[in-house]
């Protein structure tokens, strides 16, 4: 059974700084790798998605990486900001299983 | 283009009243999944449904829920007698057909509908 784990739970900051946050999951049998952030009574935003095939994304101030063969993914935001203040979730796309399974996320505050 | 539209955005339920739950796919998408998250957790998988067929329930509890998604119409999840436990947020996304397109893109959810048992 496929389980993903993200450290640290929470996470705060003082803006400017750089940062990265870590994922983990347990089966390395995945289609692929997304990282959604969840802004506080909102929805889920798709930040980027990694296929199995690759290592990693950027999207602007965002980097994600992916190592399947040791289980782990991180995010990493340069310069943070404020708007960056969310909660950062980590799911898998498992091969044979047509669901995505998400870690409990990191909620992440930049502090101005 | 909407994106997956849920409603309503917040439902309040007294213990043992009845929620429905409501999700209109993005155009074109045959395939509907249901999430809840919990306060201060993930999200957690409950169903994944095509039209007129559940394709994987495992995440479904045992008692009181159902989902569905007829031929016409929105995808519904339904609980029946809720309890305080129940209270959550509920989300929903929608793909294509599964093909290879799907396990390369990502995954649309809707803004989610909060419940609330009293």
């Amino acid at each position: 059974k496929q389980e993903v784990t993200q450290i640290p739970a929470a996470l705060s900051v003082p803006e400017g700084e750089n940062l990265v946050l870590n994922c983990s999951f347990t089966d390395s049998a995945i289609y692929n790798l997304q990282w959604f952030r969840q802004d506080p009574g909102k929805g889920l935003t798709s930040l980027l998605l990694i296929q199995s095939s690759q290592r990693e994304q950027t999207s602007g101030r965002l980097n994600a990486s992916l190592d399947k063969s040791s289980g782990r993914s991180t995010l990493y935001i340069a310069a943070s900001q404020p708007g960056d203040s969310a909660t950062y979730l980590c799911a898998v796309y498992p091969q044979g299983a047509q669901k995505l399974v998400f870690g409990q996320g990191t909620r992440l505050t930049i502090n101005p | 283009n909407a994106g997956v539209m849920q409603n309503p955005r917040h439902l309040v339920r007294r213990r043992g009243q009845e929620a429905r739950l409501r999700c209109s796919p993005m155009k074109g998408h045959s395939h509907v999944y249901w999430y809840r998250q919990l306060p201060e957790e993930g999200l957690k998988f409950m169903v994944y449904l095509q039209k007129e067929n559940i394709i994987d329930e495992s995440g479904m509890p045992k008692e009181r829920f159902s989902a569905e998604f007829p031929k016409e119409g929105p995808s519904i999840l339904r609980i029946q007698q809720v309890v305080r436990g129940d209270s959550a947020a509920y989300f929903c996304a929608s793909s294509p057909q599964v093909t290879s397109w799907a396990y390369n893109s990502p995954l649309h959810f809707g803004n989610g509908t909060r419940l609330t048992v009293t």
